[in-house]
């Protein structure tokens, strides 16, 4: 089992619509979570990190998170061709030496 | 957030040469990360760089292919030596803020023919 699972998609939406974007992680012990977008040729860029339990909103994103489950999401409301791009969930891991595992991303297509 | 300035953004290499990439951030840290991108993929870890000692390096890759300085607080390289056609990828440096989040250059595209 991989420490941090995503669909690779793609994923395609229309304009307007809600992506949601998901991903599992393996460690029970793990505390933070970090979603970054990354553009076609472009360097990964932070957008949203969650800590607890529950939901957390910044603008059109909400990121979800349910520890008992182990699995947090990203949601994109209002969808726009801006947003395709390809999306990292992320798990920092203290274990052995600090190192942050990353999901193997999930490619957003938002159709105008 | 910390900014982070690597270099080159990119370059085409012969196979069997070397190139060292070069990483400056405008803030002190103690440990750098270099990642490497292949077309299509998520980022895996070659190896930590943290100053005054040597590197940790990732499983599947060596010190000997992939040597990282680590001269100070601010600055790190990362060589590709003896280069194959393989090795063709985007390598991104990183550092971690006070989060635990990831701060990335804008990263070195290198083609080897």
């Amino acid at each position: 089992q991989k420490e941090v699972e995503q669909n690779s998609g793609p994923l395609s939406v229309p304009e307007g619509a809600i992506a949601s974007l998901n991903c599992t992680y393996s460690d029970r012990g793990s505390q933070s979570f970090f979603w970054y977008r990354q553009y076609s040729g472009k360097s990964p860029e932070l957008i949203m990190f969650i800590y607890s339990n529950g939901d957390k909103e910044d603008g059109r994103f909400t990121a979800q998170l349910n520890k008992a489950s182990q699995y947090v999401s990203l949601l994109i409301r209002d969808s726009q061709p801006s947003d395709s791009a390809t999306y990292l969930c992320a798990v920092p891991r203290w274990r052995g030496g600090f190192k942050t595992i990353f999901g193997a991303g999930t490619r957003l297509f938002v159709k105008a | 957030s910390a900014v982070i300035s690597q270099k080159p953004s990119r370059d085409i290499c012969q196979r069997g040469t070397s190139l060292t990439i070069q990483c400056q951030v405008d803030s002190q840290v103690t440990m750098m990360f270099w990642y490497r991108q292949q077309p299509g993929q998520s980022l895996t870890l070659i190896a930590t760089a943290n100053q005054g000692s040597e590197a940790t390096y990732e499983s599947g890759f060596v010190i000997d292919k992939f040597p990282i300085s680590r001269p100070n607080l601010t600055f790190s390289t990362l060589t590709v030596s003896n280069m194959s056609p393989e090795d063709s990828s985007i390598y991104l440096c990183s550092v971690v803020g006070s989060n635990t989040e990831a701060f990335f250059g804008q990263g070195t595209r290198l083609t080897v023919v």
